[in-house]
């Protein structure tokens, strides 16, 4: 697609459950970015996808906390046994080895983001 | 990872110039100096980018001094629809962009009619 697909766009759901948040990246753009964003708050990063491989999970919360990548393009994001805590916005990136179409080499795109809310 | 300190908020008229300054004292030689920009319930856009001195596209300028402490984005004439949150960010590019790319809480500006 023309540019990050983020889906489900909003997510309600109670606190025990399982969520899987998925992210369709940018065609041909190998490094992928998952951040969380609570009301009011900066973006926190969670976890970086290089290709299939994440070579920094240091954002990960906890081990309920998950993500995975295939084929090189979509990620999806699961969270375990939501808690409260766990509501916030949820926002993916993709951003390109090399410049293309005049964008900026290194350029984040963010999608518009899940936002998830555990009652 | 260079840690960047930035004014939490800012208000200004409308037409001014706008001028918010980053501090990044622990720059590394190869770091680049990155600005998004962020609305109410959408995801960052890039801005502006830069290594030294001065660049300036259609959007914004970015002023870089020689020692690289500091970088300050000025964005001219603000019109109401600037109101947004401006991060500042300092890291590596790769050859699948930053290794690591971590946006701080951001500079709140409000622009006042």
């Amino acid at each position: 697609g023309a540019g990050v697909s983020q889906s489900p766009s909003n997510k309600v759901t109670e606190k025990g459950k399982d969520v899987e948040l998925r992210c369709d990246p940018i065609s041909g753009h190998t490094a992928l970015y998952w951040y969380r964003q609570s009301l009011g708050q900066g973006l926190e990063f969670l976890i970086y996808f290089q290709g299939n491989s994440a070579p920094d999970k240091s954002g990960l919360p906890s081990d309920r906390f998950s993500a995975e990548r295939t084929g090189g393009s979509v990620s999806t994001l699961t969270i375990q046994r939501t808690q409260q805590e766990d509501s916030a916005v949820y926002l993916c990136a993709s951003s390109s080895p090399t410049g293309t179409s005049g964008r900026k080499w290194g350029e984040l795109f963010f999608g518009e983001g899940s936002r998830l809310t555990v009652l | 990872l260079a840690k960047t300190t930035q004014p939490i908020s800012m208000d200004s008229y409308e037409g001014q110039e706008v001028n918010i300054t980053c501090s990044h004292n622990n720059i590394a030689t190869n770091d680049y100096i990155t600005w998004y920009q962020q609305f109410p319930s959408q995801g960052p856009r890039f801005i502006i980018q830069g290594y030294k001195t001065k660049v300036t596209n259609e959007v914004a300028s970015l002023f870089i001094p020689a020692d690289r402490k500091s970088s300050t984005l000025s964005l001219p004439r603000v019109s109401l629809s600037d109101t947004a949150v401006y991060y500042c960010l300092v890291g590596v590019l790769s050859s699948g962009g930053y290794q690591k790319v971590t946006f701080g809480i951001g500079t709140k500006l409000q622009v006042i009619p």
